[in-house]
């Protein structure tokens, strides 16, 4: 158990809809960042916020856009859902820094039909 | 280009053997180094970390890590590996100038021959 948890865990979408999805950091931690993983590939960066101002950006078209909460929780949000879509979507939390260690949550299995 | 790569898609050990899984990276200036592992359907797990320091880096689960500056290589052992271990293995990387922007090999899948 990392303390850092996302919901849901599988949701279904057709394309051309949009999804949110979240992310609820462990206690204390001001950063969180998400990444994609498709079907037998390592996950790759989406985004990162911290203290609730996006701190980074990957290779991901803008209908890829997050938010940052107060409480730190986070959600990711993805308009015009493509096939390309279908992932598993992971939260990362920590305290920011390139040395600090990052705590995955169990990942969002998102399809998309 | 910035990369990290993970040559061995799919590795077979049988139980009690010895393992290594390999990691090369290609990045200006060393980066942060990471062994992270992912059990099916779970998320990630941190194994071992190098960011300076002793070269040989101990991790939980009784994995170690070496990383070789000349050969850019940051290559993952265990002694005796248990039937446990059967998961999915990631390298990565965070450089210094990314704010913490993790980059992922593609993985190398571990089975455990019984």
């Amino acid at each position: 158990e990392t303390g850092v948890t996302q919901s849901p865990t599988h949701l279904i979408k057709t394309r051309g809809q949009q999804v949110t999805l979240r992310c609820s950091s462990q206690s204390g931690h001001n950063t969180v960042s998400w990444y994609q993983q498709a079907l037998g590939q390592g996950p790759q960066f989406i985004f990162q916020y911290y203290r609730e101002e996006e701190n980074g950006r990957g290779n991901f078209p803008p209908r890829f856009s997050g938010l940052q909460f107060p409480n730190y929780s986070s959600e990711l949000n993805v308009n015009a859902l493509e096939l390309d879509d279908s992932a598993l979507y992971l939260c990362a939390s920590s305290l920011g820094g390139p040395n600090t260690e990052a705590f995955f949550g169990q990942g969002t299995r998102l399809t998309v039909v | 280009a910035q990369s990290v790569t993970q040559p061995d898609i799919h590795i077979t050990v049988s139980e009690g053997a010895s393992l290594e899984l390999r990691c090369n990276y290609s990045y200006g200036a060393t980066p942060y180094l990471f062994w992270y592992v992912q059990s099916p359907g779970q998320g990630l797990q941190l194994l071992l970390k190098y960011f300076s320091g002793d070269t040989l880096v101990q991790g939980i689960k009784g994995f170690e890590a070496e990383f070789k500056r000349s050969q850019s290589s940051f290559n993952l052992r265990k002694p005796s590996v248990h039937w446990s271990d059967a998961a999915e293995y990631f390298c990565a990387v965070v450089p210094y100038s990314s704010a913490s922007k993790i980059i992922f090999g593609s993985g190398t899948r571990l089975s455990i021959r019984p």
